[in-house]
């Protein structure tokens, strides 16, 4: 079954320095999400992409984080100057509905997360 | 804000069914009632989906009453994988929105 994968698995950094979080959706997907959950809390949406624009972004995503699709396959999230409360899950999603083998798909599909932890 | 109420959390015995209510009087015409899981903080997985009919697939079945105002996620026979976070879901079908999660229902499965 096709998987979405993101790398690193857990990313311990410096508040101020930047990350880049990575994914790599389904390869036919032409849709993509960064959501992101602090720890006991809710999953909370970020960014959706789509043609290499920014679809919608939610008030959690200012000018510190940016999206990027760098090349036909990876899809990444970067912050900035991380700070303290940034420490979270961050889930990469991909998305494409449409028919195969006779079955209707039609499911956003996410990766295992990165785990970020800002010291 | 997610357009879903469900309970906090519930136990199950491994082996029986496990049925997950959720509440959405407010939903409308159009939109489907989705259900996804998160096992131990890792990316939530996609259960099923419905409109209205009962349905039917190889992880769960959904019941959504007549009115639309609620539904069920039964887990036929639940076993210790199944132990997890439930979260139902108001979503248009072949939309590409984001998915709006709500607290969603804490499952455990016990021996």
């Amino acid at each position: 079954e096709p998987e979405v994968t993101q790398t690193p698995s857990h990313q311990v950094t410096q508040m101020g320095q930047e990350v880049i979080l990575r994914c790599v959706p389904i390869s036919n997907h032409l849709y993509f999400y960064w959501y992101r959950q602090i720890l006991g809390q809710k999953v909370e949406f970020l960014v959706s992409f789509y043609n290499n624009e920014i679809s919608e972004k939610s008030e959690i995503f200012d000018d510190q984080f940016s999206v990027e699709r760098p090349d036909g396959s990876n899809f990444t999230l970067k912050i900035r100057s991380t700070k303290l409360e940034d420490s979270a899950m961050y889930f990469c999603a991909s998305y494409e509905y449409g028919l195969a083998g006779g079955l209707s798909y039609n499911e956003q599909f996410f990766g295992p997360g990165t785990r970020l932890t800002v010291l | 804000d997610a357009k879903t109420t469900q309970p906090t959390s519930m136990d199950c015995a491994e082996g029986r069914a496990a049925n997950l209510p959720c509440n959405h009087s407010t939903i409308s015409g159009n939109e489907y009632v989705y259900w996804y899981r998160q096992i131990h903080s890792q990316g939530p997985q996609y259960i099923i989906h419905g409109l209205k009919n009962n349905e039917t697939n190889e992880m769960a079945s959904l019941i959504i009453t007549e009115d639309r105002k609620s539904s069920t996620l039964i887990l036929p026979h639940a076993t210790l994988r199944d132990t997890a976070v439930y979260y139902c879901i108001v979503h248009l079908l072949y939309n590409t929105d984001k998915l709006i999660f709500g607290t969603g229902t804490r499952l455990q499965v016990f021996p």
